[in-house]
């Protein structure tokens, strides 16, 4: 069964102090690794999709990487716009295209 | 405009009663979902339908049942509610199987009390 982790569950940060984000996972045949950013009160928002070991996306202050085994999720000199909950989710090849989430790693940057 | 919406954002009812919840895409897409999230914030796939065929039922109570009249709309009816079923609902659509990007997008979600 597919299974992804998160770690760590909540990160509190001051404004313009870089981190990073894991999502471990297992899966039988990785179709492709997702991350969304979640907001109280709203559904996920898109962020990324990775699908081969080494691959790297960046979008502002984001990069997301991924290994045959985790993926990371860096954030550099955070704003506190960027203060949500971070959703992984892996696709495995056999799972018709669903999503198994990991339970988030909920991000607080303070000004 | 709004790419994937629910009805209604919030929905109180008591135990027992029976209660729908709409979710329209205007993406194009093919593929379309219901996802849980529970208290955890957990989020977990419930049903998936692809052009109207169902595709996915995740060990779900049958007193769900998902309807897909069009490949731009999934209803989410609830029977006999319970206690437990209380919970966020999010619906979410992707493009076709054999499609390169297979990202979902979520609508806002429908938050669910049972009292």
């Amino acid at each position: 069964e597919d299974q992804v982790t998160q770690s760590p569950e909540a990160l509190r940060l001051q404004e313009g102090e870089s981190s990073s984000l894991n999502c471990s996972y297992t899966v039988s045949g990785l179709r492709g690794l997702f991350w969304y950013r979640q907001d109280p009160g709203k559904g996920p928002e898109f962020l990324f999709t990775l699908y081969s070991a080494g691959e790297e996306k960046e979008k502002e202050r984001l990069k997301a990487t991924l290994t045959k085994k985790e993926s990371f999720l860096h954030i550099t000199a955070p704003k506190p716009e960027d203060s949500a909950t971070y959703l992984c989710a892996v696709q495995g090849i056999q799972g018709a295209q669903k999503l198994v989430f990991g339970q988030g790693t909920r991000l607080t940057i303070n000004p | 405009d709004t790419a994937v919406s629910q009805t209604p954002k919030y929905l109180v009812t008591q135990m027992g009663n029976d209660k729908s919840i709409k979710c329209e895409q205007n993406l194009g897409h093919d593929t379309m979902y219901w996802y849980k999230q529970d208290s955890k914030k957990f989020l977990k796939i419930m049903f998936s339908y692809n052009n109207k065929e169902l595709i996915i039922n995740e060990t779900v109570p049958n007193r769900f049942s998902p309807k897909s009249p069009d490949k731009a709309h999934l209803n989410l009816h609830i029977n006999s509610l319970e206690l437990g079923d209380s919970a966020v609902y999010f619906c979410a659509s992707s493009p076709g199987f054999g499609e390169m990007n297979t990202e979902a997008f979520f609508g806002q979600g429908t938050r669910l009390t049972v009292v």
